[in-house]
């Protein structure tokens, strides 16, 4: 299995601009997370899903974020606008089974980026 | 929202030296306890889920200790190895109730000196 795959590896962009980062989950996995690397908070959740509907949001910063996953293969979240304190890894993780707490996240290599 | 504490944040230790390092979580609502190494510049990677009271888990060099009634667990580097050198996390899911998700600690951050 090619395992997650994120796309891009990494983003600069100018601050102001849309930023989309993609994410193809391992195939068959039914659980999709979103999380975000800081120096100060280190990892936390953005938002997850299962089975494509988004669970829990309350992690997203504010509303200039947004994240979608249309189907089980494919997921992406936004920034609009960007602003330079959205630099940070962003990471994707998927796991098997919706809501087993014992599953494992598997990571995707993850998203680095800079906001100018 | 569950207070998950982590310590040391950093530890640095020579080739074969043994280590440990602490997570501490709320011990009420316990449901598991997952551990996850994350070398720097890779992704995280799961080392162990425990969900026991006394559980105790081993691969290779490393293995982990859960006491759920005070709430921490221990992990255990025996011998340690400039390969170890990572940041180690644990992640118990939230209390009250999970449908999947996780909450990370910080972290502790080792580092082994050839």
């Amino acid at each position: 299995d090619a395992g997650v795959i994120q796309s891009p590896r990494h983003e600069v962009t100018e601050m102001g601009q849309e930023v989309t980062l993609r994410c193809k989950p391992i195939s068959g996995h039914n659980s999709l997370f979103w999380y975000r690397q800081t120096m100060m908070r280190g990892l936390e959740l953005l938002i997850y899903f299962n089975n494509n509907v988004p669970i829990d949001d309350s992690g997203m910063p504010e509303d200039r974020f947004s994240a979608k996953m249309p189907n089980a293969s494919f997921s992406t979240l936004k920034i609009q606008p960007s602003e330079p304190r959205d630099s940070a890894v962003y990471f994707c993780a998927s796991s098997r089974f919706q809501g087993a707490i014992t599953e494992t996240q598997y990571f995707g290599p993850g998203t680095r980026l800079l906001v100018l | 929202i569950l207070n998950v504490e982590q310590s040391p944040q950093s530890l640095h230790v020579q080739e074969g030296d043994s280590t440990n390092f602490t997570c501490s979580f709320p011990s009420s609502n316990f449901y598991a306890l997952h551990w996850y190494r994350w070398e720097t510049a890779k992704s995280p990677e799961a080392l162990f889920v425990m969900t026991l009271n006394g559980d105790e888990k081993k691969k290779g060099r490393i293995s982990a200790t859960l006491n759920t009634k005070e709430g921490y667990s221990y992990l255990y580097i025996k011998g340690s190895q400039p390969e170890d050198s990572a940041t180690y996390l644990c992640a118990p899911p939230p209390a009250g109730g999970s449908q999947g998700n996780l909450i990370f600690g910080k972290g502790t951050k080792l580092s082994v000196k050839p």
